[in-house]
């Protein structure tokens, strides 16, 4: 498997909530709690934001969470506020100890 | 704190090899992997490989096998990465990511990337 599988991109208004999903196989996102999503803005590098599914590193805000169902993980963000704005990305370890990203998520509030 | 800082942009002609280099300091460089990941134009994060900073462990992706090598100077704190046989499709955004060892943990800390651009 070359890419995780995201939705190119997501939306929501200031306040609201939104959810990206991450879709693998269970010989990544379902095998292993080994789950990351990471933050991009235009031109820097990426953030750590959500990992082992669900927990977040000191300094990222509530707001943002993770869950995992099966072969899909989730990034959720609520009370969106514009500097949420940016691309997502989701990453799993694969069980020939590799790793995998996803394809990315613009999340875009409104 | 925890720093990565890569070496600067290149610009190489098909063919050539790009060696890119990541400085870290703030933690035990050996305790860590160093992982390198890239980002062409526009496109999304891809994993290359990464190096057991302790032992010197490599591994690859698949895709980059045998083009791309992965060393340390422990004594330096620093990680490279070679690319070989470039063509236009290896323009990208070098990335390298600090990761502790085990499955499960994540990239938490990264370089500020370093722009290879393979143009004739």
């Amino acid at each position: 498997q070359s890419a995780l599988t995201q939705p190119p991109s997501a939306s929501g208004s200031p306040g609201q909530s939104v959810t990206i999903s991450c879709t693998g196989t269970s010989s990544d996102v379902g095998g292993y709690n080994c789950v990351s999503w990471y933050q991009q803005h235009p031109g820097k590098a990426p953030k750590l934001m959500i990992y082992e599914v669900s927990k977040r590193p000191s300094g990222v805000p509530d707001r943002f969470s993770g869950s995992k169902s099966g072969n899909t993980a989730s990034l959720t963000v609520s009370g969106l506020q514009a500097e949420d704005e940016a691309d997502y990305y989701c990453s799993s370890c694969v069980d020939n100890y590799t790793w995998l990203f996803g394809g990315g998520t613009k999340l875009t509030v409104l | 704190q925890v720093q990565l800082v890569q070496s600067g942009a290149e610009v190489k002609k098909p063919g050539a090899s790009v060696r890119v280099s990541c400085k870290a300091s703030g933690y035990t460089f050996t305790n860590y992997a160093i992982h390198w990941v890239r980002q062409a134009p526009g496109q999304r994060l891809e994993w290359m490989g990464y190096i057991n900073a302790g032992n010197g462990d490599t591994k690859y992706s698949q895709r980059f096998h045998g083009r791309v090598t992965i060393t340390r100077d422990a004594s330096a704190n620093t990680a490279y990465m070679e690319v070989t046989s470039l063509t236009s499709e290896d323009t990208a955004v070098y990335y390298c990511t600090r990761k502790e060892r085990g499955m499960s943990f994540p990239f938490d800390h990264w370089g500020q990337g370093t722009l290879v651009t393979v143009s004739s």
